[in-house]
Order: C-alpha cells, then structure tokens, then sequence
C-alpha cells in the first residue's frame, strides 16, 4: 500500500539559510500535519492543513510556514535556519481530516541538519 | 486535550502479554484515547483508539475503565519489534500532542 513520502530524507544546511520540506500523502487522503521532534524530544504539532486550507497551528516559529497543494501535497518552508531547528521532521496524513474518529498515517521523515 | 501520565520505562518478555497503562483523569466526553508507538525514530505509527468501550484490532487491545479516567493498552503476544516508545494521546482535535510516553523493551 502506499504511504506518505517525504522528501528529501536528509538535508544539511547553514546558519541563516532557508529550507523547503516535502510531503505527499496518501492518495485521496485530504489533511496533512507537520510534527518537529528534536534530538531526544518527542513529536510536536506544528501545523495542520485540511483541503488547502490550514485547518490548526500549533508551535509553529515565525519563521516557518507551510501550504497544502492542489494536489494535496504539502511543503514547509523554513527561513533564517537556527541550530535548534535541527531536527526529525515528520508529514503524516488522514482522510476526512475533521472528522475525530481518524488515524494519521506518518511518512519517515526528513532529517534536518543545521551547522 | 486532556493530560495523560504513563510510566516511562517497562520491561516485557518477549511471548508475553505487554500492559502499558494510562492515566487521563481529566478526559472529557469528546475526547478519544489513542495510542500510537515510535519505533527508534521512524514516524510513529498508529495501534488503536477508542471513546468508551473496549476496542480490540490485529495489533492490541484498549481497555478503558468505566469512568474514562485510564485506559490500558495490551500487546497479546509481544515480539523484539514491539520494542518502542508508546504514546497515549487524549484528543478533541485531530491534531496529536505527544507526551512523553512509555519506552517498552521487550526481552529475549
């Protein structure tokens, strides 16, 4: 079956310079969610889109931001990079995203690497 | 979404039935109880997820007492690829907020 794909899976960047992540859910699934888990952390919410309209934000930087496509991929966009973004970057996607009684299916994830 | 507290570390042995508990004493009517787990590092992954009765799926069972205050997740027959961080997530929304979960290790 297919799964969430997220690309790409490893990525370094500088100080300061900016970072585009990809996810393409599951086809016809229609809500993506983005979750940052920082070196020994667990997940954290940062943004949820439902049918190209964000739907929830959580703790999003400023400096971030993210949109869902017509094609129901989504990308994150990351600005004046920091160290402390260095980080698993985490899509996961459901259908029928507001509805409760759903399961989120998470793709493996974009490592992220600031120096 | 409702505080959940489970214990940070358990040990099972492997053929043996896993029980992780959760404590959510402040769950309220709408709020469902899901579990996921994260295998070191991979996107985690989901198991189960029920409101008031009991629920029972290829991977686990949830038990959820009659007041709705805890919950138990149970791994019938738990294998080496059991081990893993559990999450249980009290929701209203469909958006999942981690705790810090139960590491479960399973040994040989």
């Amino acid at each position: 079956a297919a799964g969430v794909i997220q690309s790409p899976r490893h990525l370094i960047k500088e100080k300061r310079e900016t970072a585009t992540l990809k996810c393409y859910p599951i086809p016809r699934h229609d809500t993506v969610y983005w979750y940052q888990q920082g070196p020994g952390q667990d997940p954290q919410f940062l943004i949820s889109f439902y049918e190209k309209m964000q739907s929830d934000k959580g703790s999003i930087p400023d400096r971030f931001s993210a949109q869902q496509f017509s094609d129901y991929h989504s990308e994150l966009n990351m600005s004046s990079l920091e160290l402390g973004d260095s980080a698993l970057y985490f899509c996961a996607s459901s259908l029928e995203g507001l509805a409760i009684d759903n399961e989120q299916f998470f793709g493996p994830g974009t490592r992220l690497t600031v120096l | 979404d409702a505080k959940t507290t489970q214990p940070p570390s358990m040990d099972c042995a492997e053929g043996r039935a896993a029980n992780l508990p959760c404590n959510h004493s402040t769950i309220s009517g709408n709020e469902y109880v899901y579990w996921y787990r994260q295998i070191h590092s991979q996107g985690p992954q989901y198991i189960i997820h029920g409101l008031k009765n009991n629920e029972t799926n290829e991977m686990a069972s949830l038990i959820i007492t009659e007041d709705r205050k805890s919950s138990t997740l149970i791994l019938p027959h738990a294998t080496l690829r059991d081990t893993a961080v559990y999450y249980c997530i009290v929701i209203w929304t469909n958006n999942l907020f981690f705790g810090t979960g139960t590491r479960l290790t399973v040994i040989p």
